[in-house]
């Protein structure tokens, strides 16, 4: 069964840059497709970017490609969210997601990290 | 960017009663759409994907249709467990998009 265990909440500065992990059990990345998705308080879910494996390519929203950053460390089983210049519309639950058997149906999850961004 | 539209916002039904979703493109996905649920303080729960393909442990209770820009998710008769927020999300084009989401509450 896939696991995915994220780092605990954070709280940040507007300006500074935040760095999410998402841990998975066994060596998923290099097969499933990893994504990450935030939700603003009281908000709907947003697709931020992923990973596909099979062609070797990351995908990003166009609203957060110039900040955003997903990354993988394949030797820890480990993918990262790196998101820069946070301003106060930030502030959200950030989960990752992987899609063990179809691209883009993400059904394990992440139990969520909640970033505030406050002055 | 494919822009997926959720109608009512809110549903306020019974247990019992028979939930319908529906969830709009505004160009053809083909048949790749996905539904979640998500309860509060909880990550999404994987329930259909490609449009009717129930997820793995997933209730037969719950079922989708449709293809193309419309698409409907049916809950039939409803359990307390089932009230919860459902998202739709598209599959077909880069970026991936959710819809804004529909709330089946308690009436």
């Amino acid at each position: 069964q896939v696991q995915l265990v994220q780092s605990g909440p954070e709280v940040k500065k507007p300006g500074s840059s935040v760095k999410v992990s998402c841990k998975a059990s066994g060596g998923i990345f290099s097969r499933f497709s990893i994504t990450w998705v935030r939700q603003a308080p009281g908000q709907g879910l947003e697709w931020m970017g992923g990973t596909l494996p099979r062609v070797e390519a990351v995908k990003y929203t166009l609203k957060l490609r110039d900040r955003v950053t997903v990354s993988i460390d394949k030797s820890t089983n480990t993918a990262y969210l790196d998101l820069d210049s946070l301003t106060s519309d930030d502030t959200a639950v950030y989960y990752c997601a992987t899609a063990e058997h179809l691209d883009g149906v993400f059904d394990h999850w992440g139990q969520g990290t909640l970033v505030t961004v406050a002055s | 960017e494919i822009v997926l539209t959720q109608s009512p916002a809110t549903l306020s039904l019974s247990p019992g009663e028979t939930a319908t979703l529906s969830c709009r493109a505004n160009q053809s996905v083909s048949s790749s759409l996905v539904w979640y649920q998500q309860k509060l303080g909880q990550a999404p729960r994987l329930l259909i994907f490609d449009a009717s393909n129930r997820a793995t442990g997933i209730p037969a209770r719950f079922s989708g249709s449709g293809s193309g820009t419309d698409f409907t998710l049916t809950i039939s008769s409803l359990e307390p467990e089932d009230f919860a927020v459902y998202y739709c999300q598209q599959r077909t084009h880069w970026p991936l998009t959710f819809g804004g989401g529909t709330k089946v509450e308690f009436k």
